[in-house]
């Protein structure tokens, strides 16, 4: 049984940077069979991908945040973070992280965490 | 950039009917969408993907079917667990939602 587990702070000052790390169990994080994202839900709207990483650490961003966000994998730790800077109200959200399957004819989100809220606030 | 636009914003069905949800790509995808339920409070939970594909454990009164450009959920018979707000998804994008409440 695949687990994920989202950590980080619940407040973040403004122009301050989120740093999220989401903890895995039961799978291998070394295997190239998934890719491993984050994806946020603003209050009251849908979701919103932000970005993956793959095992060899290659990335691919959403572009509308790639200029303030950077997604890392540790596998020896079974985790993967998200950092996103410059932070503002509008980034107030619950953040997910989710296992990725990417086959090629088909991509979609297997797993997900329960999520993080994360409220932008001085 | 594929657009995928949901419809109805809301469906209002009774328990024991049928609930049938749209999403349209703004080109061919192919059989490349998933759908996804989110109950308050939970994070979003797999049914479909490849179109048409359940889950591992996804009672079979869910449905899915579609290609190209067009693509439908079907809930056979609804059940109180089911109401919900459904997103449909392709590639990185997710369509807006649709909010399956109790008529």
């Amino acid at each position: 049984q695949v687990h994920l587990e989202e950590s980080g702070p619940e407040v973040v000052k403004p122009s301050q940077t989120l740093s999220l790390i989401c903890n895995v169990s039961g799978a291998s994080l070394s295997s190239g069979d998934y890719y491993w994202s984050w994806i946020r839900q603003r209050p009251g709207r849908g979701l919103e991908w932000i970005g993956f990483v793959y095992y060899t650490g290659n990335t691919y961003y959403n572009p509308s945040l790639e200029s303030r966000v950077s997604i890392s994998i540790d596998a020896s730790k079974s985790q993967f973070s998200l950092r996103l800077n410059s932070m503002t109200a509008a980034d107030t959200a619950i953040y997910y992280c989710a296992r990725d399957i990417d086959s090629g004819d088909n991509t979609y989100f297997d797993t997900w965490g329960r999520g993080s809220l994360v409220t932008v606030s001085s | 950039e594929i657009v995928m636009t949901q419809s109805p914003a809301t469906l209002s069905v009774s328990p024991g009917e049928r609930a049938t949800l749209f999403c349209r790509a703004s080109q061919s995808v192919s059989s490349n969408v998933a759908w996804y339920q989110q109950k308050p409070g939970q994070a979003p939970s797999l049914l479909i993907y490849g179109a048409s594909t359940r889950a591992s454990g996804l009672p079979v009164r869910f449905s899915g079917s579609g290609s190209g450009t067009e693509f439908t959920l079907t809930i056979s018979s609804l059940q109180p667990e089911d109401f919900a707000v459904y997103y449909c998804q392709q590639g990185e994008t997710f369509g807006q939602g649709t909010k399956l409440e109790v008529k």
